[in-house]
C-alpha cells in the first residue's frame, strides 16, 4: 500500500527566505505527483503536477522536482511571502484509484 | 470557466439521519473522485468514477456509504444512518480522464457535522 510522508510537519520562516518542502513515497510505480496548497477552511489548489517521466516543473516562484526511483519530491519556494502561508500537500497517483496524500506541511511566513 | 462545485457547503445533521452530498465536476471531465478529510487525519480517497461507473468501491468506509453518477456529470455521495465519526470535510475532484496523468481539480468541499 502506497504511503506518502511529508517533512517537516510545520515550518515557520521569515519573509524573503527560500525554503524546501520534502515529500517521500514508498511505491515508485506512480503516474504523477501533485503539489497542492490548502488555506484554512478552503479546498485544495493545485500548484504543480509532475508526470512520472518528468524530473521537475516550475511555476513562478515554485519549483517541484521528482526522483521516482528514490521515491522523493521536493517543493522549492523562492523569496517567500506572507501570502504563501498555507498547508502544502503532496499527493501521488498510481492510476488505479485516487490520489494518496501526505499529511502536509503547515507553513507560516513571518512578515 | 466554472470549477468543481459542491453543495451544500455546510451540513449539520443529527446522528442516524441520512445525508446527500452533491458534486458538479468541470464540464467535459470524465473522471470524478470523492475524498474525505477528517480532523487530525489526512485526506482519504473514497471512490472514483470513470464516466458513470465506479470500478472499485472498496475505499468507501462502510456499507452506509454509497455514491452514484448519472449522465457522466453530477455525482452524489449518500451517507445513511450517519454517525459522529462521519463528521469531516468531503471533497470532490475531477480530471479530464481517469486513465492518463491529468491533474485533479478540487471543489471547495462540504463540511459535514453529525451531532
Amino acid at each position: 500500500k502506497q504511503e506518502v510522508t511529508q517533512i517537516p510537519a510545520a515550518l515557520s520562516v521569515p519573509e524573503g527566505e527560500n525554503l524546501v518542502l520534502n515529500c517521500s513515497f514508498t511505491d515508485s510505480a506512480i503516474y504523477n505527483l501533485q503539489w497542492f496548497r490548502q488555506d484554512p477552511g478552503k479546498g485544495l489548489t493545485s500548484l504543480l503536477l509532475i508526470q512520472s517521466s518528468q524530473r521537475e516543473q516550475t511555476s513562478g516562484r515554485l519549483n517541484a522536482s521528482l526522483d521516482k526511483s528514490s521515491g522523493r519530491s521536493t517543493l522549492y519556494i523562492a523569496a517567500s511571502q506572507p501570502g504563501d502561508s498555507a498547508t502544502y500537500l503532496c499527493a501521488v497517483w498510481g492510476g488505479a484509484d485516487g490520489l494518496t496524500f501526505g499529511k502536509g506541511t503547515h507553513l507560516i511566513i513571518q512578515p | 470557466g466554472a470549477g468543481v462545485s459542491q453543495s451544500p457547503s455546510n451540513k449539520v445533521t443529527e446522528k442516524g439521519k441520512d445525508v446527500e452530498l452533491r458534486c458538479d465536476p468541470i464540464s467535459g471531465h470524465t473522471a470524478l473522485y470523492w475524498y474525505r478529510q477528517s480532523l487530525g487525519q489526512g485526506l482519504e480517497f473514497l471512490i472514483y468514477f470513470q464516466g458513470n461507473s465506479a470500478p472499485d468501491k472498496s475505499g468507501l468506509p462502510s456499507d452506509r456509504f454509497s455514491a452514484e453518477r448519472t449522465g457522466g456529470s453530477v455525482s452524489t455521495l449518500t451517507i445513511q444512518r450517519t454517525q459522529q465519526e462521519d463528521s469531516a470535510v468531503y471533497l470532490c475532484a475531477s480530471s479530464q480522464t481517469g486513465t492518463t496523468s491529468y491533474e485533479q481539480y478540487f471543489g471547495p468541499g462540504t463540511r459535514l457535522t453529525v451531532t
